[in-house]
């Protein structure tokens, strides 16, 4: 069993759609990030998330810590969007991964 | 600034040979990570340094594979003997102190094992 499960695993949309990606753990955190992943293989910090919620830009990331699950939300998607989004869990001495959502935003 | 670097960016080694792999964090940042990611699947911690503490080496996979961070800033990765299966690009990462705050990638080492 994974300790860390996202779905969809892939995911196509139109330009413009509103996209949600979810993320559920089963291990106790002490934060949660959102990573992004380009094609080229370049990974980039998206959020850091310990409660609630966090926007930045089009990016929106919200946590329930009760219920052990997250979403990363992309408002009007573009395809500069498009990349794996990954979920990763920090229990305070070990990160746990989800195996990425594979995101292709078409114009 | 400049960011986080590794080198070298590519390493191709014979399987049984010892390789090490380097990364410079970004100047003031006391956390550096080490993940790898095998073709195909995901993301794998490593180990992590925390300023002058002692590594959490529980992501190790082998005793194969070992890691230092000298002077709190430069780090090494070596792989010992190393096999096919340790074929995979290597990814190291640098915060201001240790997560939860926010991680700065490098480019990664691609090592590949024949």
């Amino acid at each position: 069993k994974n300790e860390v499960e996202q779905s969809p695993q892939n995911l196509t949309a139109q330009e413009g759609e509103f996209i949600t990606i979810n993320c559920s753990y089963s291990v106790g955190i002490s934060a949660l990030h959102w990573l992004q992943q380009h094609p080229g293989g370049g990974i980039v910090s998206l959020f850091m998330l310990s409660s609630g919620k966090k926007k930045h830009g089009r990016l929106i990331a919200t946590i329930n810590i009760q219920e052990k699950h997250s979403s990363l939300h992309i408002t009007a998607s573009h395809p500069r969007d498009s990349a794996v989004y990954i979920c990763a869990a920090y229990t305070g001495n070990q990160f746990y991964f989800g195996t990425g959502t594979s995101l292709t935003v078409i114009p | 600034g400049a960011g986080v670097s590794q080198s070298p960016s590519n390493k191709v080694t014979e399987k049984g040979k010892d390789v090490e792999l380097r990364c410079d964090p970004i100047s003031g940042h006391t956390a550096l990570y080490w993940y790898r990611q095998s073709l195909g699947q995901g993301l794998e911690f490593l180990i992590y340094f925390q300023g002058n503490s002692a590594p959490d080496k529980s992501g190790l996979p082998s005793d194969r594979f070992s890691a230092e961070r000298t002077g709190g800033s430069v780090s090494t990765l070596t792989i010992q003997r190393t096999q096919q299966e340790d074929s995979a690009v290597y990814l190291c990462a640098s915060s201001l102190v240790g997560s939860p705050y926010e991680q700065y990638f490098g480019p990664g080492t691609r090592l590949t094992v024949t």
